[in-house]
C-alpha cells in the first residue's frame, strides 16, 4: 500500500532561517510520481514541484529545494532565507501515474519576524 | 499549467438540502477527475475517482448515494451532496488528470458550510 508520512505537524521559525520539511515514503511500484504543494490560509493548493521516481536529481528553484533519495524513501523539501510569505500548511503527496495523489498529513509552518 | 474551476467557492445550505459543486478543466479534456475532501486542520483525502462517460469509483466509506458525481463529458465533472448535513460541511476540491504527461491539475476549492 502507498503511505505519505510528514513526521513533522509544526514548525516554526524566525525569518531568514532555513528549514527543511521532512517527507517520507512508501510504494510498492517503481514507477511512480513525487509532489510538494503549499496550501496557504485561502485553501488553495499551490503546486511547488513533480519529480517522478527515475528523476533522483536534486532540483532548486530560488529559495526552495528538493532532496530525493530513493535509498531512504525520502523527498525533503528546504526552504532558505524564509519569509514570512512562506507560512503556510505543506503536503508532500504521492502517485502512480494516472492515480489519486495520496498525501501526507501535512507540516503547517509558521515564519515570524 | 493547466486550469481548472471550481463552482461556487463558497456555499452554505441548510441541513436536508443538496448541493452542487462543479469541476471544469478549462484548457484541456480531462479523462479522470477526482474529487477530494478536506476535514479543517486536516489532510485531503480521496472521495472518488470518475472517468469520463463511465461510473465514479468511490473510496471506502465514502457513500456514492450521498455523493453523486457525473462525468459527462471531458471538461465537466459535477459532485452533488444530497441530504447534506453538518457533518459534510467540508472543503471540496477536484483535480483533473489527463493530457500527454498525464499531469493533474487541482481546482481551488469549494468550501461547503451545512447548517
Amino acid at each position: 500500500a502507498q503511505k505519505v508520512t510528514q513526521a513533522q505537524t509544526e514548525i516554526s521559525v524566525v525569518e531568514k532561517e532555513d528549514v527543511t520539511l521532512d517527507c517520507v515514503y512508501e510504494t510498492r511500484d517503481t514507477t511512480y510520481y513525487l509532489f510538494w504543494y503549499k496550501q496557504p490560509p485561502s485553501g488553495e493548493l499551490v503546486f511547488l514541484i513533480r519529480r517522478n521516481s527515475f528523476d533522483e536529481q536534486n532540483e532548486i528553484s530560488g529559495r526552495y529545494s528538493w532532496n530525493f533519495q530513493k535509498s531512504t524513501s525520502s523527498f525533503n523539501f528546504t526552504i532558505t532565507a524564509s519569509q514570512v510569505v512562506d507560512s503556510a500548511v505543506y503536503f508532500c503527496a504521492l502517485s502512480e501515474a494516472g492515480t489519486a495523489l495520496i498525501f501526507g498529513k501535512g507540516t503547517t509552518l509558521s515564519v515570524s519576524s | 499549467g493547466a486550469v481548472v474551476s471550481q463552482h461556487p467557492s463558497r456555499v452554505i445550505c441548510k441541513s436536508g438540502t443538496s448541493v452542487k459543486i462543479e469541476c471544469r478543466s478549462l484548457d484541456f479534456q480531462a479523462t479522470t477527475m477526482f474529487w477530494y475532501r478536506q476535514f479543517p486542520k486536516q489532510s485531503l483525502m480521496l472521495m472518488a475517482t470518475s472517468n469520463e462517460g463511465s461510473k465514479a469509483t468511490y473510496e471506502q466509506g465514502v457513500e456514492k448515494d450521498k455523493f453523486l458525481i457525473n462525468h459527462a463529458s471531458l471538461t465537466l465533472s459535477t459532485l452533488t451532496v444530497t441530504s447534506a448535513h453538518p457533518e459534510d460541511s467540508s472543503f471540496y476540491i477536484c483535480s483533473a488528470g489527463g493530457g500527454v504527461l498525464d499531469e493533474q491539475y487541482f481546482g481551488p476549492g469549494t468550501r461547503l458550510t451545512v447548517t
